[in-house]
């Protein structure tokens, strides 16, 4: 069935330290790719997405590639900070015949030190 | 453009009772969803709605119930409430069209406590 998976955490960095959260997905047809974040005690902003091979959603300088080839949509930022702390969820969508799906991969905590 | 608000935010509970959560979801918004999360277990879909009819159904036990209102509005009932039941429940509405672009977009979220 459809799957997504994430690298297990916690990811810890120094601020300004580069940023890499892997993530790959299995499906059939031609899901849309999607990265959340939940900041503690909230729920999930959608952070960026993708909807087509080859697209590149971008948002606070996180960046993520939808790769069909590999099948991976790995969120990147150059620099992080402090306020980045927060689990990041990598998720895809797909259409069913009367309705879709939405799967989540188990989410990736990142700590961001001073 | 007012965000998805969960009513209420925390809620605990005792063995034996049951809960409803409310949600309203963004003007314009026809679909909700409804998850639960856990430290173990990650975000696990429990059902969807659109037009007021569910559409949709994850694996959880007939505890869980929902409904929809005509003005998508939505309410998620446990019945019967278990320890196991303790969790952040998370309410997501999107435009609901059956496309893979729709996005969801959460409200902040319900925490139940069962003791």
């Amino acid at each position: 069935g459809d799957s997504v998976t994430q690298m297990e955490g916690p990811v810890t960095l120094s601020e300004e330290a580069f940023l890499t959260i892997n993530c790959t997905y299995t499906a059939t047809g031609y899901p849309s790719l999607f990265w959340y974040v939940q900041y503690p005690g909230e729920g999930l902003q959608l952070l960026l997405k993708a909807t087509k091979a080859d697209d590149k959603g971008s948002n606070k300088g996180f960046e993520a590639t939808y790769r069909k080839e590999t099948t991976s949509f790995h969120l990147e930022k150059g620099s992080v900070q402090v306020s980045d702390s927060a689990v990041y969820f990598c998720a895809l969508s797909a259409p069913l015949s009367k309705t879709y799906k939405y799967i989540f991969g188990t989410g990736t905590r990142l700590k961001v030190l001073a | 453009k007012a965000g998805v608000t969960q009513t209420p935010r925390y809620l605990i509970k005792t063995r034996g009772q049951q809960v409803t959560l409310s949600c309203s979801p963004i003007s314009g918004h026809r679909s909700v969803s409804w998850y639960q999360q856990t430290p173990g277990q990650g975000l696990q879909f429990l059902f969807e709605y659109f037009s007021e009819t569910q559409r949709n159904k994850g694996n959880f036990p007939g505890r869980f119930s929902g409904r929809q209102f005509s003005n998508s509005r939505s309410e998620m009932n446990v019945s019967t409430l278990e320890l196991g039941d303790s969790a952040l429940y998370l309410c997501a509405s999107s435009l609901g069209q059956v496309i893979s672009t729709d996005t969801q977009y959460f409200g902040p979220g319900t925490r139940l406590t069962v003791l």
